[in-house]
């Protein structure tokens, strides 16, 4: 069975500043992908970031990059330049390669930017 | 055009009724689900449907039926509605099932009184 765990509490950010959001992972598959999720207080989910089990280079996405550390279990996100609209929760989720496989999502964490 | 369309967006309904939530997408999507988020915001998934197939199906009490009509719609009824039901019901879909990248409709916010 895969496991997220997101343990940090709500976290704070000074307006144009880098973030990094904690994530580790428990999985004994070999083959797996780790995105991170955006829930704005308008609620609708977004989906944000993807790193894969095998890949070598850590997932960049504008802003958004992926500190990917396969050995410790753990896909930490990085939000570079802060903006006000950056204010969410963030969701980090895991799935086994395979379609009939669930893509397992953490509890959470709250950012939020200051100005 | 919204790519993930969710009606209604909010229910309010009393214990023991039943109600529906419809989900399109105009995406060509292959596969669809339904998520469950809690109020303390944890997201669980439900089903799964892949070109019509129920592919993922959590231990979900069977008052939740989802009906998949074709590749595009994903609807969910629920029977004998329970106050443990109030949540955000989230339809979500993706190219194919094998990918975690999903796109979510805006939610459904249900409150059974």
């Amino acid at each position: 069975a895969q496991k997220i765990t997101q343990t940090q509490p709500g976290m704070f950010v000074q307006e144009k500043e880098a973030v990094t959001l904690d994530c580790t992972y428990d999985t004994s598959d070999p083959s797996y992908g780790l995105f991170w999720y955006k829930q704005p207080s308008s609620g609708e989910m977004i989906f944000l970031i993807y790193q894969g089990s095998y890949d070598q280079q850590n997932a960049t996405e504008g802003r958004y990059s992926l500190n990917f550390q396969k050995a410790r279990k753990s896909a930490n996100l990085v939000i570079s330049a802060s903006q006000l609209g950056d204010s969410a929760m963030y969701f980090c989720a895991t799935k086994i390669t395979g379609a009939n496989s669930k893509l397992t999502f953490g509890k959470g964490i709250t950012l939020s930017v200051r100005p | 055009d919204t790519a993930v369309s969710q009606t209604p967006k909010y229910l309010v309904t009393q214990m023991g009724n039943d109600k529906s939530i419809k989900c399109e997408q105009n995406l060509g999507h292959d596969t669809m689900y339904w998520y469950k988020q809690d109020s303390k915001k944890f997201l669980k998934i439900m089903f799964s449907y892949n070109n019509k197939e129920l592919i993922i199906n959590e231990t979900v009490p069977n008052r939740f039926s989802p009906k998949s009509p074709d590749k595009a719609h994903l609807n969910l009824h629920i029977n004998s509605l329970e106050l443990g039901d109030s949540a955000v019901y989230f339809c979500a879909s993706s190219r194919r099932a094998n990918t975690g990248e999903l796109f979510f409709g805006e939610g459904s916010r249900l409150t059974v009184l």
